[in-house]
């Protein structure tokens, strides 16, 4: 069965730093990758996601991707963050083509301080 | 994307009594998904509800404890049954994937606290 790693659980940015958050998966086989992002108070909203092609991905709010096959991993990278993305981060996985389970993170908290 | 309402947003439950959670989704989808986000914790899937037919749990999560309706392609309900304290959670409906974008959408959750 996939599993999927968030190694930082609490992040903290001042505001203009760059940001990288890592996510490993384990699974040999095909997968599609997504970044999910919760504001504080509101519902989990789908921030990129990677399915084929190139695997650097960009997704809203100035976000980007890197699915690197070989290291299994799919880093959320931001070369500015903003107060406003002050949230909790998902990655999360789903083998490809098959069973359509999604199987999620353990999440990182980011604040970012003005 | 699928716009899901899902009710209600929270209740305070006593233990040993049943909730009903509704998830009502603004088009027809085939799958639909329950999560459980426990606090300070990562979503983990309950199961997996296809119309027509009977629910599909993951490991440690059985029907008696959280059954499921899914009468039709636009809604579906979960029960949390004889509540403890334990099952004080964040509770989410999903459904996707979605045919434009290929996410997944999620419910704006109910969050349940079992006094």
């Amino acid at each position: 069965a996939q599993s999927v790693s968030q190694h930082n659980h609490h992040v903290i940015l001042s505001e203009a730093a760059s940001l990288e958050l890592g996510c490993n998966y384990s699974y040999g086989g095909t997968v599609n990758l997504f970044w999910y992002v919760q504001y504080p108070g509101q519902h989990l909203q789908l921030l990129l996601k990677y399915f084929s092609g190139d695997p650097l991905v960009k997704g809203i709010k100035g976000f980007e991707a890197e699915f690197i096959k070989s290291k299994f991993s799919f880093n959320l990278r931001k070369p500015s963050v903003q107060w406003s993305d002050t949230a909790e981060y998902f990655c999360a996985v789903r083998v490809s083509g098959g069973y359509q389970k999604v199987t999620f993170g353990t999440g990182t908290k980011l604040q970012v301080i003005p | 994307s699928a716009v899901i309402s899902q009710k209600p947003s929270r209740d305070i439950c006593q233990r040993g009594t049943s909730l009903t959670i509704q998830c009502q989704v603004d088009s027809q989808v085939t799958m639909m998904f329950w999560y459980r986000q426990q606090p300070g914790q990562s979503l983990t899937l309950i199961a997996t509800a296809n119309q027509g037919s009977e629910a599909t749990y993951e490991s440690g999560f059985v029907i008696d404890k959280f059954p499921i309706s899914r009468p039709n392609l636009t809604f579906s309900t979960l029960t949390v049954s004889n509540m403890s304290p334990e099952d004080s959670s964040i509770y989410l409906c999903s459904v996707g994937p979605d045919s434009s974008n290929y996410g997944y959408t999620f419910g704006s959750g109910t969050r349940l606290t079992v006094v």
